[in-house]
Parts: structure tokens; C-alpha cells; sequence
């Protein structure tokens, strides 16, 4: 199993919603992250857990809440997010911190209305 | 600042032809280079790396050339194929504790039947 699946594939939320994300990968692979793109730009960097301890945040605004259950799964919690948070938002996960090689989930489309 | 730079924002070639995609790199600590594809709404797939002790890495059709001194990379696709048709992002991981992946804003290649 080389998939990453992510839920749900979209998402339409108002300004007062609280939503969540949910990634899960079976690869045995110990880091996961969440990174962020919107439409003709490169994917962006939200954070990163390694070993099920978060890692890297980059300086994501606290309205994006990560959380990691378990080696498996991953989850992002949305609260009171901004018409510009609009993007397509993807999980991804690799054999260890220091392992670039990325496997992508297929993403969540999100339209914050 | 842009460490990783794709100039060519989009590529036309016919199939059957080769397809080159350039990427230029500023950073001389990166040390690893990675391409990944894109299809629009959904995650990016790894296609091939290099590491920066070689100068060259094949797969099947897909060949990456990295020149350290002129800090560039091109991938090579022979021959193109209609399905090729993607974004294709050139990505670069700096040497140290804190690795992570620095992206190119992408090239869109269209192979035409």
C-alpha cells in the first residue's frame, strides 16, 4: 500500500465553522505533513511531525490546528478560517524527517465562504 | 527570494519528441534535487532525484541531468507522450538538521498528439 488517503476531497465552510481534516497513510512511514497550494504556485509548508511530535510549524496562523493521533494518522482542525484560506490542502508523508521523498495524498479542495 | 527557480512557466512539444525542463538553483548546500508531476486537483507524484554526487539519474523515459557548477538540472523525457501533459515542480533539499524541501514554482508541459 504506497497511498496516502486524504478526506474529504472537498470542502465548503463558512467563516464561523469549526471543520476538520483527516489524512492516513499505512506505509510505516514516521513523518507526515501538511502543506498548502493554491492554483499555478508551488506547494507550501504548514507543518511537519516526525515520530508523532510536531516538528516544523511554519508560522501558520492558530486558526490551522494540526494534531497527530497515532503513526498513522493525521488530522487538521479549522476554525474561523478567511475567504484567502481558499486552497487545495494536502497531506503528505515520507519514511522519516530527513527522507525527501514525498508521498502525497490527492487533497482536500477547500472554498471558505 | 527564490532559491529554486523554473524560468520556462510552460513548455509545448509534440509527442514522440523530448521534452526538456530546466531548474536553476542558488542555494550551494542543497544536495538533493527532486522532480515531481502534478495533475490539476490532486497531490504531486515523485518522478525522479539526484543526488549531488552524481550527475546523472535515469528511469525508463525520464533522465535527470544536475551540472553543480552551473547549479542546474534539467529533466529530460523521451520520448513525450500525451499522459506527460502536467505541472512538473523541481525541488532542491539543503544539507543539515533542519531539511527540508525547497520548491520551484513549476513548469506546465503540454505534449500534443
Amino acid at each position: 500500500d504506497t497511498e496516502v488517503t486524504q478526506t474529504p476531497k472537498h470542502l465548503v465552510m463558512g467563516m464561523t465553522n469549526k471543520k476538520s481534516l483527516k489524512c492516513e497513510q499505512h506505509m510505516g512511514h514516521r513523518a507526515m505533513y501538511w502543506y498548502k497550494q493554491k492554483a499555478k504556485k508551488p506547494p507550501e509548508l504548514m507543518f511537519v511531525y516526525s515520530y508523532e511530535k510536531l516538528s516544523i510549524n511554519e508560522s501558520v496562523p492558530s486558526r490551522f490546528s494540526p494534531e497527530c493521533p497515532n503513526s498513522s494518522l493525521l488530522n487538521l482542525h479549522l476554525h474561523a478560517l478567511q475567504p484567502e484560506d481558499s486552497a487545495l490542502y494536502l497531506c503528505a508523508s515520507s519514511r522519516d524527517r530527513g527522507w525527501e521523498k514525498l508521498f502525497f495524498g490527492s487533497g482536500t479542495q477547500l472554498s471558505v465562504l | 527570494d527564490q532559491q529554486v527557480k523554473q524560468n520556462s512557466p510552460s513548455l509545448s512539444v509534440q509527442e514522440g519528441r523530448i521534452s526538456i525542463l530546466n531548474c536553476d538553483y542558488t542555494n550551494s548546500m542543497f544536495d538533493y534535487f527532486l522532480w515531481y508531476k502534478k495533475y490539476p486537483a490532486e497531490g504531486p507524484t515523485f518522478l525522479i532525484s539526484i543526488s549531488s554526487i552524481k550527475d546523472k539519474n535515469e528511469d525508463g523515459r525520464f533522465t535527470v541531468f544536475l551540472n553543480k557548477s552551473a547549479k542546474h538540472l534539467s529533466l529530460h523525457i523521451v520520448p513525450s507522450q500525451p499522459g506527460d501533459s502536467a505541472v512538473y515542480f523541481c525541488a532542491a533539499s539543503n544539507a543539515g538538521n533542519n531539511r527540508k524541501l525547497i520548491w520551484g514554482l513549476g513548469t506546465s508541459l503540454g505534449v500534443n498528439p
